[in-house]
Protein backbone atom coordinates (compact mmCIF):
# COMPACT_ATOMS: atom_id res chain seq x y z
CA UNK A 1 0.00 0.00 0.00
CA UNK A 2 1.54 3.32 -1.46
CA UNK A 3 2.16 5.85 1.46
CA UNK A 4 3.56 8.86 2.81
CA UNK A 5 4.48 8.67 6.51
CA UNK A 6 5.22 11.68 8.89
CA UNK A 7 7.84 10.69 11.58
CA UNK A 8 5.46 11.89 14.67
CA UNK A 9 1.87 12.06 15.63
CA UNK A 10 1.88 14.24 18.32
CA UNK A 11 4.54 16.41 19.34
CA UNK A 12 5.21 18.70 22.54
CA UNK A 13 7.61 21.32 22.28
CA UNK A 14 8.85 24.34 23.89
CA UNK A 15 9.23 28.22 23.03
CA UNK A 16 12.79 28.78 20.96
CA UNK A 17 13.34 24.73 20.55
CA UNK A 18 14.81 23.90 17.02
CA UNK A 19 11.97 21.28 15.67
CA UNK A 20 12.22 18.92 13.13
CA UNK A 21 9.37 16.92 11.13
CA UNK A 22 9.84 14.52 8.83
CA UNK A 23 8.20 13.16 5.80
CA UNK A 24 9.28 9.84 4.01
CA UNK A 25 6.76 8.82 0.72
CA UNK A 26 7.21 5.53 -1.22
CA UNK A 27 5.88 6.11 -4.36
CA UNK A 28 8.43 7.94 -6.38
CA UNK A 29 6.30 11.44 -6.65
CA UNK A 30 8.86 14.16 -7.90
CA UNK A 31 6.67 16.87 -5.80
CA UNK A 32 6.76 17.15 -1.85
CA UNK A 33 4.88 20.40 -0.18
CA UNK A 34 4.22 21.06 3.88
CA UNK A 35 1.16 22.63 4.88
CA UNK A 36 -0.04 23.84 8.36
CA UNK A 37 -3.74 23.49 8.89
CA UNK A 38 -5.38 25.56 11.39
CA UNK A 39 -9.66 25.66 11.97
CA UNK A 40 -11.20 28.38 9.73
CA UNK A 41 -7.92 28.62 7.12
CA UNK A 42 -7.79 25.49 6.09
CA UNK A 43 -4.20 24.18 4.75
CA UNK A 44 -1.70 26.88 4.28
CA UNK A 45 1.30 26.02 2.05
CA UNK A 46 4.45 26.63 3.99
CA UNK A 47 7.25 24.91 1.16
CA UNK A 48 7.01 22.85 -1.55
CA UNK A 49 9.51 20.88 -3.46
CA UNK A 50 9.44 19.63 -7.10
CA UNK A 51 13.41 17.89 -7.35
CA UNK A 52 15.57 16.79 -4.89
CA UNK A 53 17.81 19.77 -3.00
CA UNK A 54 14.98 22.42 -4.74
CA UNK A 55 12.58 24.18 -2.90
CA UNK A 56 10.10 27.17 -3.45
CA UNK A 57 8.04 28.86 -0.53
CA UNK A 58 4.45 28.57 -0.02
CA UNK A 59 2.30 31.32 1.25
CA UNK A 60 3.35 31.01 4.85
CA UNK A 61 7.31 30.38 5.01
CA UNK A 62 8.38 32.80 7.25
CA UNK A 63 9.31 30.83 10.63
CA UNK A 64 10.04 27.47 8.54
CA UNK A 65 12.51 26.02 6.48
CA UNK A 66 13.09 22.80 4.53
CA UNK A 67 15.33 20.18 3.78
CA UNK A 68 14.99 17.64 1.15
CA UNK A 69 18.24 16.00 0.44
CA UNK A 70 16.88 12.38 -1.16
CA UNK A 71 13.74 12.00 -3.52
CA UNK A 72 11.56 10.44 -1.01
CA UNK A 73 12.54 12.60 1.90
CA UNK A 74 10.90 15.85 2.49
CA UNK A 75 11.54 17.93 6.23
CA UNK A 76 10.22 21.15 7.81
CA UNK A 77 12.28 22.58 10.45
CA UNK A 78 11.36 24.98 12.62
CA UNK A 79 14.48 27.16 13.60
CA UNK A 80 13.11 28.67 16.54
CA UNK A 81 9.62 27.41 17.78
CA UNK A 82 7.12 29.87 19.06
CA UNK A 83 3.33 29.21 20.42
CA UNK A 84 1.82 30.54 17.03
CA UNK A 85 3.70 27.54 15.22
CA UNK A 86 1.23 25.31 17.02
CA UNK A 87 -0.80 24.07 14.28
CA UNK A 88 -1.48 20.44 12.33
CA UNK A 89 0.96 19.70 9.88
CA UNK A 90 0.32 17.72 6.57
CA UNK A 91 2.84 16.23 4.40
CA UNK A 92 1.82 15.63 0.66
CA UNK A 93 3.60 14.36 -2.35
CA UNK A 94 2.81 13.86 -5.84
CA UNK A 95 4.01 12.91 -9.47
CA UNK A 96 5.42 16.37 -11.62
CA UNK A 97 2.63 16.23 -13.88
CA UNK A 98 -0.42 18.04 -13.59
CA UNK A 99 -3.61 16.77 -12.61
CA UNK A 100 -2.59 13.83 -10.09
CA UNK A 101 -3.76 15.17 -6.87
CA UNK A 102 -2.17 14.64 -3.85
CA UNK A 103 -1.16 11.87 -1.33
CA UNK A 104 -1.44 13.06 2.18
CA UNK A 105 0.71 11.94 5.73
CA UNK A 106 -1.37 11.13 8.35
CA UNK A 107 -0.50 14.77 10.34
CA UNK A 108 2.03 15.96 13.05
CA UNK A 109 -0.03 17.88 15.52
CA UNK A 110 2.69 20.27 16.85
CA UNK A 111 2.26 21.85 20.51
CA UNK A 112 4.32 24.58 21.15
CA UNK A 113 4.59 25.56 25.17
CA UNK B 1 -4.66 36.49 -5.97
CA UNK B 2 -5.83 33.11 -6.16
CA UNK B 3 -8.46 31.45 -3.84
CA UNK B 4 -11.12 29.08 -2.72
CA UNK B 5 -13.87 29.60 -1.02
CA UNK B 6 -16.37 26.63 0.94
CA UNK B 7 -19.66 27.23 2.73
CA UNK B 8 -20.70 26.31 5.05
CA UNK B 9 -17.88 26.24 6.96
CA UNK B 10 -19.99 23.42 9.25
CA UNK B 11 -22.77 21.90 8.98
CA UNK B 12 -24.94 19.09 11.17
CA UNK B 13 -27.64 16.78 9.45
CA UNK B 14 -29.10 13.95 10.63
CA UNK B 15 -28.70 10.36 8.88
CA UNK B 16 -30.95 10.03 5.52
CA UNK B 17 -30.48 13.62 4.83
CA UNK B 18 -29.23 14.94 1.80
CA UNK B 19 -26.38 17.61 1.30
CA UNK B 20 -24.90 20.01 -1.19
CA UNK B 21 -21.36 21.18 0.03
CA UNK B 22 -19.99 24.21 -1.96
CA UNK B 23 -16.91 25.16 -3.54
CA UNK B 24 -16.44 28.74 -5.57
CA UNK B 25 -12.95 29.53 -6.62
CA UNK B 26 -10.75 32.76 -8.54
CA UNK B 27 -7.82 30.73 -9.74
CA UNK B 28 -5.57 32.10 -13.01
CA UNK B 29 -5.14 29.27 -15.56
CA UNK B 30 -7.52 26.93 -13.67
CA UNK B 31 -6.09 23.16 -14.33
CA UNK B 32 -8.77 21.46 -12.09
CA UNK B 33 -10.69 20.75 -8.97
CA UNK B 34 -10.54 18.12 -6.55
CA UNK B 35 -12.51 17.20 -3.95
CA UNK B 36 -10.94 15.39 -0.40
CA UNK B 37 -12.71 13.83 2.74
CA UNK B 38 -10.67 14.40 5.93
CA UNK B 39 -12.00 12.20 8.98
CA UNK B 40 -9.18 11.90 11.75
CA UNK B 41 -6.11 11.50 9.54
CA UNK B 42 -4.83 12.36 6.33
CA UNK B 43 -6.94 13.53 3.71
CA UNK B 44 -8.01 11.24 0.97
CA UNK B 45 -9.09 12.11 -2.43
CA UNK B 46 -12.87 11.57 -3.35
CA UNK B 47 -13.12 13.29 -6.66
CA UNK B 48 -10.86 15.27 -9.62
CA UNK B 49 -12.72 17.80 -12.10
CA UNK B 50 -11.42 19.16 -15.23
CA UNK B 51 -14.49 19.35 -17.44
CA UNK B 52 -17.62 22.07 -17.23
CA UNK B 53 -20.96 19.62 -16.32
CA UNK B 54 -19.72 15.96 -16.30
CA UNK B 55 -20.97 14.53 -12.86
CA UNK B 56 -18.40 12.69 -11.72
CA UNK B 57 -20.11 9.76 -9.05
CA UNK B 58 -19.11 7.15 -6.34
CA UNK B 59 -21.87 5.52 -4.68
CA UNK B 60 -23.57 8.29 -2.57
CA UNK B 61 -21.17 10.74 -3.19
CA UNK B 62 -21.24 13.17 -6.85
CA UNK B 63 -19.40 16.16 -7.29
CA UNK B 64 -20.20 18.79 -10.62
CA UNK B 65 -18.40 21.46 -11.98
CA UNK B 66 -19.44 24.89 -13.51
CA UNK B 67 -16.22 26.32 -15.28
CA UNK B 68 -18.56 29.19 -16.69
CA UNK B 69 -19.74 30.48 -12.70
CA UNK B 70 -16.36 29.09 -11.21
CA UNK B 71 -18.07 26.47 -8.97
CA UNK B 72 -18.23 23.01 -8.06
CA UNK B 73 -20.48 20.93 -5.84
CA UNK B 74 -20.63 17.88 -3.65
CA UNK B 75 -23.78 15.66 -2.90
CA UNK B 76 -24.12 13.39 -0.42
CA UNK B 77 -27.33 11.44 -0.22
CA UNK B 78 -29.09 9.35 2.55
CA UNK B 79 -26.06 10.55 4.53
CA UNK B 80 -24.33 8.16 7.25
CA UNK B 81 -22.85 8.69 10.50
CA UNK B 82 -19.16 7.39 8.90
CA UNK B 83 -19.82 10.63 6.58
CA UNK B 84 -18.88 13.09 9.03
CA UNK B 85 -15.47 14.47 8.11
CA UNK B 86 -13.64 17.63 7.04
CA UNK B 87 -14.41 17.56 3.39
CA UNK B 88 -11.92 19.92 1.58
CA UNK B 89 -12.04 21.65 -1.82
CA UNK B 90 -8.12 22.33 -3.94
CA UNK B 91 -7.88 23.81 -7.00
CA UNK B 92 -4.39 23.47 -9.28
CA UNK B 93 -4.00 25.75 -12.09
CA UNK B 94 -1.56 25.19 -15.06
CA UNK B 95 1.48 27.58 -14.06
CA UNK B 96 1.41 26.06 -10.44
CA UNK B 97 2.69 23.19 -8.72
CA UNK B 98 0.93 23.16 -5.65
CA UNK B 99 -2.80 23.50 -5.05
CA UNK B 100 -5.02 25.84 -3.59
CA UNK B 101 -7.27 24.56 -0.75
CA UNK B 102 -10.42 26.02 0.65
CA UNK B 103 -10.99 26.45 4.70
CA UNK B 104 -12.76 23.61 4.38
CA UNK B 105 -16.80 22.24 5.49
CA UNK B 106 -17.01 20.03 8.60
CA UNK B 107 -19.86 17.79 8.20
CA UNK B 108 -21.61 16.41 10.88
CA UNK B 109 -24.07 13.34 10.77
CA UNK B 110 -26.11 12.69 13.58
CA UNK B 111 -27.73 9.07 13.92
Amino acid sequence: DVKVTQSSRYLVKRTGEKVFLECVQDMDHENMFWYRQDPGLGLRLIYFSYDVKMKEKGDIPEGYSVSREKKERFSLILESASTNQTSMYLCASSFQGRGYGYTFGSGTRLTVV
Amino acid sequence: EDKVVQSPLSLVVHEGDTVTLNCSYEVTNFRSLLWYKQEKKAPTFLFMLTSSGIEKKSGRLSSILDKKELFSILNITATQTGDSAVYLCAVEAYNNNDMRFGAGTRLTVKP
